[in-house]
């Protein structure tokens, strides 16, 4: 099946720095999600973003389909961005019928 | 709030007990997929239904079953439990299979002692 791979694991800023996270997939995609758990452990829908860029606030996405990954801008981050940020896509074909994740990157914003 | 609702949020049961888990789909959303996290496992795929039928199937137990009923909710059937099917239960739905966005409920968090 479809691999994702996140970068980096791990990720600690200071309040009001930027970041920026990245996803690799192995294999062209239909769908293409972000999304953030938060330490209650929900599940927030960021950006559906199978190609193309777009904004939402501080964030911002971009997926190069062609190049087979995508990334999560993050900027002036606030404590509240502290968690999880997770890719996930659907693949193609036989790959197509779950969205696959990636292992996560763990982000830390300290006041 | 996504739309998808999960009952219950809190889980604590027993080894060898069986439980289910209710979910409910964003209004107009055919899909329905399970997923479960755990610490070691991260987030997998167990299984997803269309309009009622399986359409398919990931990482699933045997011991683990799941439908979707006419009114489009769904329940996950977990049985003959074990200290390590404690996890996260996230349903989500989609408008179609395969494509278009999905939406995440907030989970149910299984506690096996």
């Amino acid at each position: 099946g479809i691999q994702v791979e996140q970068s980096p694991p791990d990720l600690i800023l200071q309040e009001g720095a930027n970041s920026t996270l990245r996803c690799n997939f192995s294999d062209s995609v239909n769908n293409l999600q972000w999304f953030h758990q938060n330490p209650w452990g929900q599940l927030i829908n960021l950006f559906y973003i199978p190609s193309g860029t777009k904004q939402n606030g501080r964030l911002s996405a971009t997926t190069v389909a062609t190049e087979r990954y995508s990334l999560l801008y993050i900027s002036s981050s606030q404590t509240t961005d502290s968690g999880v940020y997770f890719c996930a896509v659907f693949g193609v074909g036989g790959s197509g019928s779950r969205l696959t994740f990636g292992e996560g990157t763990q982000l830390t914003v300290n006041p | 709030d996504s739309g998808v609702t999960q009952t219950p949020k809190h889980l604590i049961t027993a080894t060898g007990q069986r439980v289910t888990l209710r979910c409910s789909p964003r209004s107009g959303d055919l899909s329905v997929y399970w997923y479960q996290q755990s610490l070691d496992q991260g987030l997998q795929f167990l299984i997803q239904y269309y309009n009622g039928e399986e359409r398919a199937k990931g990482n699933i137990l045997e011991r683990f079953s799941a439908q979707q009923f006419p009114d489009l909710h769904s329940e996950l059937n977990l049985s003959s439990l074990e200290l390590g099917d404690s996890a996260l239960y996230f349903c989500a739905s989609s408008v179609g299979s395969g494509v278009g966005e999905l939406f995440f409920g907030e989970g149910s968090r299984l506690t096996v002692l």
